[in-house]
């Protein structure tokens, strides 16, 4: 079965500062995979998303991932945080196609941006 | 497109009472989704649909929980009775064939 693994609960960052979280899965075959970002109160948007070709993922709001098949990581970078940054962090992989077409998240990694 | 909506934004109800939350997925998506997301358990799937046909329920906590989808642009969850440990945040995502999920903004649901 699927799975993906967030090591990190919890990241806490300066304003300025680079940022980088780690997302490990567990898949059959050639995954897509994707980050999430939740805003407080908000809903899940999508940041960025591989599905094949360069493994090196441009995103919006600055966000990239480099996609690992040797390491099975999706790890998401952002060179320089901002405070509207602060948000918690969501890597899925899918689709499950032996349960239909569902994505599995990860726990996900919340960002707090100091000053 | 408007995205994904979701109503109500906000629900406040009493334990025992009928909690029915709706969705309008993206025009054109053929697959739904509906989601729970509470802080002990996180975002968990509780059943989809493909083409307005449920798919996998398997994420359904109980029998008190149930979904429609009566036709390509609407789908509801209802909770009937409703209890407190119900209370979370309830998304809703639809998608087409390549597998990217656009999310509501999620109806927030307190059962007291």
């Amino acid at each position: 079965a699927q799975s993906v693994t967030q090591p990190d609960i919890h990241i806490t960052v300066s304003e300025g500062a680079s940022l980088e979280l780690r997302c490990n899965y567990s898949y059959g075959a050639t995954p897509y995979l994707f980050w999430y970002v939740q805003s407080p109160g908000q809903g899940l948007q999508l940041l960025l998303k591989y599905f094949s070709g360069d493994t090196l993922v441009q995103g919006i709001k600055g966000f990239e991932a480099e996609f690992k098949r040797s390491q099975s990581s999706f790890n998401l970078r952002k060179p320089s945080v901002h405070w509207s940054d602060a948000a918690e962090y969501f890597c899925a992989v899918g689709p499950d196609r032996a349960a239909g077409n569902k994505l599995t998240f990860g726990g996900g990694t919340r960002v707090l941006v100091k000053p | 497109d408007a995205g994904v909506i979701q109503s109500p934004r906000h629900e406040v109800t009493e334990m025992g009472q009928e909690v029915t939350l709706r969705c309008k997925p993206i025009s054109g998506h053929d697959y739904l989704f509906w989601y729970r997301q509470t802080m002990m358990r996180g975002l968990e799937l509780l059943i989809y649909f493909n083409n307005n046909v449920p798919i996998d329920d398997s994420g359904m906590p109980e029998d008190r929980f149930s979904a429609k989808m009566p036709n390509a642009s609407f789908s509801t969850l209802k909770i009937q009775p409703s209890e407190p440990r119900d209370s979370a945040v309830y998304f809703c995502a639809s998608s087409g064939r390549q597998e990217t999920q656009y999310f509501g903004p999620g109806t927030r649901l307190l059962v007291l």
